[in-house]
């Protein structure tokens, strides 16, 4: 159990369709990133939050995508308008040191098939 | 820029044999490195990680990495592979530096088989 659960296990969704993803963290992390992984290649990195305050966005990150992070504990990652190339598996992970940015507690992740 | 090029995609080894799952790295600066493991429904697990301290890290359940900076390499190995050891391995290089704080650079992983 890594500490970092992600609802739901899978979503299928038709192409044109909005979804949304949550994170939810057991215990409180100052930093909680979003990262996607497609078949046959390692995560890449999407977004990142400090508390409340989204700080880092990827350029994989369209504008059909938005993350938020209310109150600086679960966050939500939306997709508008879904399209196939969006099927992927998507992770949360917290960092539980606020001294650097070296280790990572991922969820087990949300798989998307768009169809 | 950095990155890293995880050199096998899949490695078949029998139980109870070395496993070794190699990486080389790109960075233009001093690296932290690190191996990931993700076991199938499952999320991703640090194994290791190398940050400038001694070259030759141990990790969990008996792995270890050596960091050659003159080979840029960053080999993940196993004396000895065990049925549970079967996963995808993944290397990583982070970003670092002054600005950003959350990128880790994956590799496309390996995926290692172990056979009895």
């Amino acid at each position: 159990d890594t500490g970092v659960s992600q609802d739901p296990r899978h979503k299928i969704t038709k192409r044109g369709q909005n979804v949304t993803f949550r994170c939810d963290p057991i215990s409180e992390h100052n930093r909680l990133y979003w990262y996607r992984q497609t078949l046959g290649q390692g995560p890449e990195f999407l977004t990142y939050f400090q508390n409340e305050a989204q700080l880092e966005k990827s350029r994989l990150l369209s504008d059909r995508f938005s993350a938020e992070r209310p109150k600086g504990s679960f966050s939500t990652l939306e997709i508008q308008r879904t399209e196939q190339g969006d099927s992927a598996m998507y992770l949360c992970a917290v960092n539980p040191d606020t001294a650097t940015n070296e280790k990572l507690f991922f969820g087990s992740g949300t798989q998307l098939s768009v169809l | 820029a950095q990155s890293v090029t995880q050199l096998d995609s899949h490695v078949s080894v029998s139980e109870g044999t070395p496993v070794l799952l190699r990486c080389n790295y790109s960075s233009s600066y001093s690296p932290s490195l690190f191996w990931y493991v993700q076991h199938p429904n499952k999320g991703l697990q640090l194994l290791l990680k190398y940050t400038s301290a001694a070259t030759l890290v141990k990790g969990i359940n008996g792995f270890e990495a050596e960091f050659k900076k003159s080979e840029t390499s960053f080999h993940l190995t196993k004396p000895s592979a065990h049925m549970s050891d079967a996963a995808e391995y993944f290397c990583v290089v982070t970003l670092g530096g002054g600005g950003s704080q959350g990128n880790l650079i994956f590799g496309k992983g390996t995926k290692l088989s172990v056979k009895p």
